[in-house]
């Protein structure tokens, strides 16, 4: 099955900092790759959507100057979370959809201290 | 895309068959119903999806009512490593995104 990759699988970052995580389809071109947070026991909630050349479409609440989405091929997409806070600290996840289905990475643990 | 409903948590005996209920009362003609599950601190598998016929595939059976309006998953003989979130989820075929609910805590107890 197509595979989807993450990485890092876990960053530590101090408060102030940025971090970038990529998500790359490994054996199949993404037309479109999703953005995900998931917080402690909650449901995943949908960050934004982006498509390969163009800017990404950012869920309502969802800060895009903040989480800076970067889709440069077919292959990969990067989140850049600009100026972490602690509050930032989650579980990011990234999906990537060919032409009839969505397959998600492992997700990335990120701690911001 | 039509929202869904599910149980919070359901428990079941180790090689037992696991159905977990989804209502869907105001899913749309060209909406299929889908089902992933997620295991703790990992990313959604997808397990089955389907329209209007019942489907099965490796991992699970997909049981669909004849309005559409609900579904069953089954797992046939769970395992302990079957113990996850599972989530039903309604949208119109291919390419759109997937919008999670909560959920159902499915425990597999020995």
């Amino acid at each position: 099955g197509a595979v989807v990759s993450q990485h890092p699988s876990w960053v530590i970052c101090k408060s102030g900092t940025s971090v970038k995580i990529e998500c790359r389809s490994l054996d199949f071109q993404a037309t479109t790759m999703f953005w995900y947070r998931q917080f402690p026991k909650q449901s995943l909630m949908l960050m934004a959507t982006s498509n390969e050349g163009s800017k990404a479409t950012y869920e309502q609440g969802v800060e895009k100057d903040k989480f800076l989405i970067n889709h440069a091929s077919l292959t990969l997409s990067t989140l850049t979370v600009t100026s972490a806070h602690p509050e930032d600290s989650s579980f990011y996840i990234c999906s990537a959809s060919d032409a009839y289905e969505q397959y998600f990475g492992p997700g990335t643990r990120l701690t911001v201290t | 895309d039509a929202k869904t409903t599910q149980p919070p948590s359901m428990d079941c005996a180790e090689g037992r068959a696991a159905n977990l209920p989804c209502n869907h009362s105001t899913i749309s003609g060209n909406e299929y119903v889908y089902w992933y599950r997620q295991i703790h601190s990992q990313g959604p598998q997808y397990i089955i999806h389907g329209l209007k016929n019942n489907e099965t595939n490796e991992m699970a059976s997909l049981i669909i009512t004849e309005d559409r309006k609900s579904s069953t998953l089954i797992l046939p003989h769970a395992t302990l490593r079957d113990t996850a979130v599972y989530y039903c989820i309604v949208r119109v075929a291919y390419g759109n995104k997937l919008v999670f609910g909560a959920g159902t805590i499915l425990r597999v107890k020995s």
